[in-house]
């Protein structure tokens, strides 16, 4: 019940095109996920995060869309860059119970020039 | 935001030596926790640092492996016992700050038994 399912494992898409990773969960007492980035080499950097009573969010080209009912969320990202290739991790905690980071397996993103 | 700095950045280290990681945060924070990222894998939680009292250490991982102080709001320390090739992996420092609770990570350690 504390596992967040993320698909898929690696995505290529061309230059412009908009990359959406997909993440589901089961444990309705998360109220917060967040999305990270990660590069070769790095740390997880916090990217984007949404709470469960928004079912969407917007910075920059990141987006995230969230639907309570099916328990999923998902995050898109606008007029992909080759620079955005990276490995992406979507995350829910239960601040008022174990409060502790849950991830998804992490999806290896590729941005084609 | 919170920056946390991790060190060593990287080391090789012989089998059956034990080492220990240091992390500091800029700024007190309420929570810290250590991962271990294998290549390639998703981020596991190793345990919840607390301060002024022993770790809680998540199934699969004990003390006596991976002792974890925490002596204040800022720093904590993770020591990998005993190391096997197994151990070779990334360790990362996170810690809960800034406004919203935002959980941010350190650049990890990267670490490789030989």
């Amino acid at each position: 019940q504390q596992q967040v399912k993320q698909s898929p494992q690696s995505l290529i898409v061309q230059k412009g095109g908009i990359p959406i990773i997909n993440c589901a969960y089961e444990n309705t007492a998360f109220d917060y996920f967040p999305w990270y980035q990660q590069f070769p080499g790095k740390g997880p950097a916090l990217l984007i995060a949404i709470r469960p009573d928004v079912s969407e969010k917007k910075e920059g080209r990141f987006t995230i869309s969230f639907n309570k009912s099916a328990k999923q969320f998902s995050l898109h990202i606008m007029d992909s860059q080759p620079g955005d290739s990276a490995t992406y991790f979507c995350a829910a905690i239960d601040w008022a119970g174990a409060q502790k980071l849950v991830f998804g397996q992490g999806t290896r993103l590729t941005i084609n020039p | 935001s919170a920056v946390i700095s991790q060190k060593p950045s990287r080391d090789i280290c012989q089998r059956g030596t034990s080492l220990t990681i240091q992390c500091q945060v800029d700024s007190q924070v309420t929570m810290m926790f250590w991962y271990r990222q294998q290549p390639g894998q998703s981020l596991t939680l190793i345990a919840t640092a607390n301060q002024g009292s022993e770790a809680t250490y998540e199934s699969g991982f004990v003390i006596d492996k991976f002792p974890i102080s925490r002596p204040n709001l800022t720093f904590s320390t993770l020591t990998v016992s005993n190391m096997s090739p197994e151990d070779s992996s990334i360790y990362l420092c996170s810690a809960m700050g800034g406004s919203g609770n935002t959980i941010y990570f350190g650049e990890g350690s990267w670490l490789t038994v030989v």
